[in-house]
């Protein structure tokens, strides 16, 4: 597709569900970001990956967050043992880094609702 | 790493005042910084951006920035809001065009 892509768009799950948001960047966009939004809170950048190098997994809230990107392209994003407080909208960001220009394409956000 | 603070979290101003959204960087090397927008349900995106350059830097919609090193600054400004201009509005800062971090955004409300 032209733009950056996440499924679902929305999800609702029950406390202590584990729960995937997947991302699907610009095609060719080495690095891949994902934040999350919650109201209030602004844009909290969780996870940054660019090519190959390993990850920067500063911003993950706790370990029941994890992220991989396979192949350079597609990525996942999981939280497991869903708490109420991860309720907000999951943002994935790509960039074509060797370009010196720096422009984040958003994708629409993935909205998680956890009861 | 580097990171931004966005000074007030809600501005409201009135239909044709002048707007003025605060932004300030921490960067050990030289930043670009960018501001981006997010109209109600809709997706961020980015309104302009200073990477080298002329300090003042224009963006769509009658925006524009200023980057002052000195003051470690990158102020939004519009001479005339308009109603559509209402908006969250967030700054942004990375260093060598990565690893982006962004403000905790300014929501502006224009008032008839």
């Amino acid at each position: 597709g032209a733009g950056v892509s996440q499924s679902p768009s929305n999800k609702v799950t029950e406390k202590g569900k584990d729960v995937e948001l997947r991302c699907d960047p610009i095609s060719g966009h080495t690095a891949l970001y994902w934040y999350r939004q919650s109201l209030g809170q602004g844009l909290e950048f969780l996870i940054y990956f660019q090519g190959n190098s390993a990850p920067d997994k500063s911003g993950l809230p706790s370990d029941r967050f994890s992220a991989e990107r396979t192949g350079g392209s597609v990525s996942t994003l999981t939280i497991q043992r869903t708490q109420q407080e991860d309720s907000a909208v999951y943002l994935c960001a790509s960039s074509l880094a060797k370009e010196n220009t720096g422009e984040l394409f958003f994708g629409e956000g993935s909205r998680l609702t956890v009861l | 790493a580097q990171s931004v603070t966005q000074l007030g979290s809600h501005v409201s101003v009135s239909e044709g005042a002048l707007v003025l959204l605060r932004c300030n960087y921490s960067s050990s090397v030289p930043p670009y910084l960018f501001w981006y927008v997010q109209y109600p349900n809709q997706g961020l995106q980015l309104l302009l951006k200073y990477t080298t350059g002329a300090t003042l830097v224009k963006g769509i919609n009658g925006f524009e920035a200023e980057f002052k090193k000195s003051e470690t600054s990158f102020h939004l400004t519009k001479p005339s809001a308009h109603m559509s201009d209402a908006a969250e509005y967030f700054c942004a800062v990375s260093v060598n065009n990565n690893d982006m971090r962004f403000g905790a955004g300014t929501r502006l409300t224009v008032k008839p």
